[in-house]
């Protein structure tokens, strides 16, 4: 079956760090990834996605591109915050049974310090 | 427009008992899928409704069962509680459709004792 897997965390970097968090996938078809941020206390929100190989998915500062060759997806930014920490969910989308569902990676958290 | 709602936030139990977890999507959304989130586990996916019809289920046992209703509120139910039930169990709403941004709630934190 599909699976997704990602750096163990936690990550921790200083304040202006240069942020890789690595994901590789395993999926039959083409699927959509995805990357989503859960704050402390909150559900996950949509940080990120691709929906075809070389896609390149960008949103406040973070990007990663569809490596369908690697089968990768890396989230990078070239200047943490420390308002960037959270956790970091790799994901891809299976369309099986006409439905939508998500699966994840297991998730790194992300520690930035000043 | 307001997000979507989860009710309770919190819910202690204890084993052999049942419970109901609710979910209000986005108004509009007509889609609505459940995921448990474990330390252990991470997120795995429970079901998806769409227009009150289950589209999607997750390999959970059949103790895990949800619905939707007409006005695509949904309800998960969890029945003879076990230990290994204690989990973040989200809820998230989309338009409908594929491929679509996905739309967390904060979420119910289930604790069986």
């Amino acid at each position: 079956g599909d699976s997704v897997t990602q750096m163990e965390g936690p990550v921790t970097l200083s304040e202006e760090a240069f942020l890789t968090i690595n994901c590789t996938y395993t999926a039959t078809g083409y699927p959509s990834l995805f990357w989503y941020v859960q704050y402390p206390g909150e559900g996950l929100q949509l940080l990120l996605k691709a929906t075809k190989a070389d896609d390149k998915g960008s949103n406040k500062g973070f990007e990663a591109t569809y490596r369908k060759e690697t089968t990768s997806f890396h989230l990078e930014k070239g200047s943490v915050q420390v308002s960037d920490s959270a956790v970091y969910f790799c994901a891809l989308s299976d369309l099986t049974g006409g439905g939508n569902k998500l699966t994840f990676g297991t998730g790194t958290q992300l520690k930035v310090e000043l | 427009k307001a997000g979507v709602t989860q009710t309770p936030r919190y819910l202690i139990k204890t084993r052999g008992q049942q419970v109901t977890l609710s979910c209000s999507p986005i108004s509009g959304h007509r889609s609505v899928s459940w995921y448990q989130q474990t330390p252990g586990q991470g997120l795995q996916f429970l079901f998806e409704y769409f227009s009150e019809t289950q589209r999607n289920k997750g390999n959970f046992p059949g103790r895990f069962s949800g619905r939707q209703f007409s006005n695509s509120r949904s309800e998960m139910n969890v029945s003879t509680l076990e230990l290994g039930d204690s989990a973040l169990y989200l809820c998230a709403s989309k338009v409908t459709g594929t491929n679509e941004k996905l739309f967390f709630g904060s979420g119910t934190q289930l604790s069986v004792l």
